[in-house]
């Protein structure tokens, strides 16, 4: 049974730095794996999405990359800003119209 | 405006008094799907739809049922909920296997 992890369930860090998200699957036959953020009380906004055949997938200040051999994705976030505070979940497909999430990791980025 | 919407936002009701969330999209999407967020145990999947009249269980079905009767419309019915049922109720839509995209989420608290 696919499971989806997400280590550090939560992560400060101070304004202006780089940082990295992690997302971990244990079934590599995965279809696409999703990025979301989620604002607290409210619902989830995609980031970015990953094809399988595809390795990475950039947008403005994030870059999420694919290692399906390795079963892992990450989610890198430049320059980091207060405004990026949030919850951010990875979500894979298996191809079965199934979606598993991972349980998130709560960012906090000082001012 | 391209939104997933969901009504009522917030409901509180007693144990097994039937209750619909509805759900709707103007997208045109084929795939539409049911989640519950509590937690501690992220988002999990309770039903999903790939197309009118085609529905399918997620990995928590019990308790709930769907129905899709036109493209964009996907209720969640409770005919008998408990209050373990209390929890953040979720719907999204997709060209599957695109990007998802989510309601606002409908917080439901049954005594």
């Amino acid at each position: 049974k696919q499971e989806v992890t997400q280590i550090p369930a939560a992560l400060s860090v101070p304004e202006g730095e780089n940082l990295v998200l992690n997302c971990s699957f244990t079934d590599s036959a995965i279809y696409n794996l999703q990025w979301f953020r989620q604002d607290p009380g409210k619902g989830l906004t995609s980031l970015l999405l990953i094809q399988s055949s595809q390795r990475e997938q950039t947008s403005g200040r994030l870059n999420a990359s694919l290692d399906k051999s390795s079963g892992r994705s990450t989610l890198y976030i430049a320059a980091s800003q207060p405004g990026d505070s949030a919850t951010y979940l990875c979500a894979v497909s298996a191809g079965t119209y199934k979606y598993i999430f991972g349980t998130g990791t709560r960012l906090k980025v000082l001012a | 405006e391209a939104q997933v919407t969901q009504n009522p936002r917030y409901l509180i009701t007693v144990t097994g008094k039937k209750l619909t969330v509805t759900c709707s999209q103007n997208m045109n999407h084929e795939y539409m799907s049911w989640y519950r967020q509590d937690p501690g145990l992220g988002l999990r999947q309770i039903y999903y739809s790939m197309n009118v009249e085609v529905t399918d269980k997620g990995d928590v079905p019990e308790g709930y049922k769907v129905s899709r009767k036109e493209k964009r419309n996907f209720p969640l019915i409770l005919e008998s909920p408990s209050p373990n049922q209390t929890s953040l109720y979720f719907c999204a839509s997709s060209l599957y296997p695109d990007t998802q995209y989510f309601g606002p989420g409908t917080r439901l608290t049954v005594l």
